[in-house]
């Protein structure tokens, strides 16, 4: 079975800074999918990045990139110029490659200040 | 845009009551799934489903059950409601495998008292 382990409940962050989240995983498949998920205060879950670990070019889009370290099985996302729309709870979340589940970790409250 | 809409957004409801919780998706997804979001736990799966009719218990089906009668709708059933169901439940779907995105519903906040 997979876990996901999200260690900071909560961060804070001003605006136009940096904030980066950790997560770390444990497995034993070698091809596999991870996430990261944005829940704003609306409550709808949206994706915000997807990695294919079999892919070592760590994804980006727009202002958030991820760090994925497969050896320490590691996944943070850095979120850049930090705005008051990013304030949410971020998921970060395991697929198999061959399955169609995802293990989420517990969340990470993320508060951007003015 | 992919919608998946869940039917109730709050519900109340008294232990012991038989309650249905309804999802919609209109992108032709074969997988459905029902999670439960708990502070500080994240989302756990319920149930999913990969096909109509055909169900899979996820890491927490106690206490629920389910119904895909057609490919668009998949309900999640509490047979006897209790306290300790209180929880914000997210429908989402998706296509197949690899990595293929998963999208959610709304949440519907279940109180039951």
């Amino acid at each position: 079975a997979q876990t996901v382990t999200q260690s900071q409940p909560e961060m804070s962050v001003q605006e136009a800074e940096t904030v980066t989240l950790s997560c770390t995983y444990d497995t034993s498949e070698n091809n596999y999918y991870l996430f990261w998920y944005k829940q704003p205060p609306s409550r709808q879950m949206i994706l915000v990045i997807r990695q294919e670990a079999y892919k070592q070019q760590n994804a980006t889009e727009n202002r958030f990139s991820v760090n994925f370290q497969k050896a320490a099985k590691s996944f943070s996302l850095k979120i850049s110029d930090s705005q008051l729309g990013d304030t949410a709870m971020y998921f970060c979340a395991f697929m198999k490659a061959a399955g169609n589940k995802l293990t989420f970790g517990g969340g990470t409250r993320v508060l951007v200040k003015p | 845009d992919v919608k998946v809409t869940q039917s109730s957004r709050y519900l109340v409801k008294r232990t012991g009551e038989k309650v249905f919780l309804e999802c919609v998706q209109d992108m032709d997804h074969e997988n459905m799934f029902w999670y439960r979001q708990d502070p500080g736990l994240g989302l756990r799966l319920i149930y999913f489903s990969y096909d109509v009719k055909m169900k899979e218990k996820g890491d927490i089906p106690e206490g629920y059950s389910v119904s895909r009668e057609k490919k668009e709708r998949f309900s999640l059933i509490l047979e006897s409601a209790s306290t300790n169901q209180t929880s914000m439940y997210l429908c989402a779907s998706g296509r197949g495998a690899y990595g293929n995105t998963i999208y959610f519903g709304e949440g519907s906040w279940l109180t039951v008292v």
